[in-house]
C-alpha cells in the first residue's frame, strides 16, 4: 500500500522502560508529523519535520521525548523511561504540501 | 500561536438530517483549514479542505464553509447517513511550509435512526 505505515499497532511496556515507535510515511512527502491522542480527547501536536530544517519540537512534553526522522524518510519516536500517563495513540502523518495523510497509529499502554 | 475549537463536542442528527459541525481559530493569519475524520480504531482521514481566498467548497455531500471575520469554518454535511457516524476534526494552519496543524478537540457525530 502507499499509505503511512507505523509500527508496531499496539505496544505493552512496563513502567521504566524505552519505546521506539516507527513510522513509515508515503514516499516523497517531505512533511512528517507526530501527533498523541489520548482516549477520547483530541490530537496533540508533539513534533513536526519539514525537509531539511530544524524540526519544530515545540509539542513534546518532556525531555524523555524525542523523535529523528533519518534520510528523509523514516522516522522514530523515543520515549525513555515510559510513565503510565504515557499511554496513549501516537498518530504519525505526512503531507507533501498542506493535506496531511494519517497512519493508524500505535496504541501504547504502560504498565 | 494558533488555537482552534469545535462549538459543540457532541452532535447526534437523524439519518437524512443535515449536519453542521462549527470551528473556530484564533489566528487571523491561518489561511488553510481541513476537516478530518476518524472512525473508531483508525488514524483520521482527510475528508475535505479549504484555502482563505474561498468561501465555500463542496465534495458530493460534504461541504466546508469560511468566515474569515469571524474566524470560524464549518463542515456540512447532507442528507447524513450511519456512515457518517465518527469523530470530526478540524485544523487550521498557515501554508507557508514549515507550520504544523492545530487540531481541534473533536465533534463525535452520532446518526440516529
Amino acid at each position: 500500500g502507499a499509505g503511512v505505515s507505523q509500527s508496531p499497532s499496539n505496544k505493552v511496556t512496563e513502567k521504566g522502560k524505552d519505546v521506539e515507535l516507527r513510522c513509515d510515511p508515503i514516499s516523497g512527502h517531505t512533511a512528517l508529523y507526530w501527533y498523541r491522542q489520548s482516549l477520547g480527547q483530541g490530537l496533540e501536536f508533539l513534533i513536526y519535520f519539514q525537509g531539511n530544517s530544524a524540526p519544530d519540537k515545540s509539542g513534546l512534553p518532556s525531555d524523555r521525548f524525542s523523535a529523528e526522522r533519518t534520510g528523509g524518510s523514516v522516522s522514530t519516536l523515543t520515549i525513555q523511561r515510559t510513565q503510565q500517563e504515557d499511554s496513549a495513540v501516537y498518530l504519525c502523518a505526512s503531507s507533501p504540501d498542506l493535506e496531511a495523510f494519517f497512519g493508524q497509529g500505535t496504541r501504547l499502554t504502560v504498565v | 500561536g494558533e488555537s482552534v475549537g469545535l462549538h459543540l463536542p457532541t452532535l447526534s442528527v437523524q439519518e437524512g438530517d443535515n449536519s453542521i459541525i462549527n470551528c473556530a481559530y484564533s489566528n487571523s493569519a491561518s489561511d488553510y483549514f481541513i476537516w478530518y475524520k476518524q472512525e473508531s480504531g483508525k488514524g483520521p482521514q482527510f475528508i475535505i479542505d479549504i484555502r482563505s481566498n474561498v468561501g465555500e467548497k463542496k465534495d458530493q455531500r460534504i461541504a466546508v464553509t469560511l468566515n474569515k471575520t469571524a474566524k470560524h469554518f464549518s463542515l456540512h454535511i447532507t442528507e447524513t447517513q450511519p456512515e457518517d457516524s465518527a469523530v470530526y476534526f478540524c485544523a487550521a494552519s498557515m501554508s507557508a511550509r514549515g507550520q504544523n496543524f492545530v487540531f481541534g478537540p473533536g465533534t463525535s457525530l452520532a446518526v440516529l435512526p
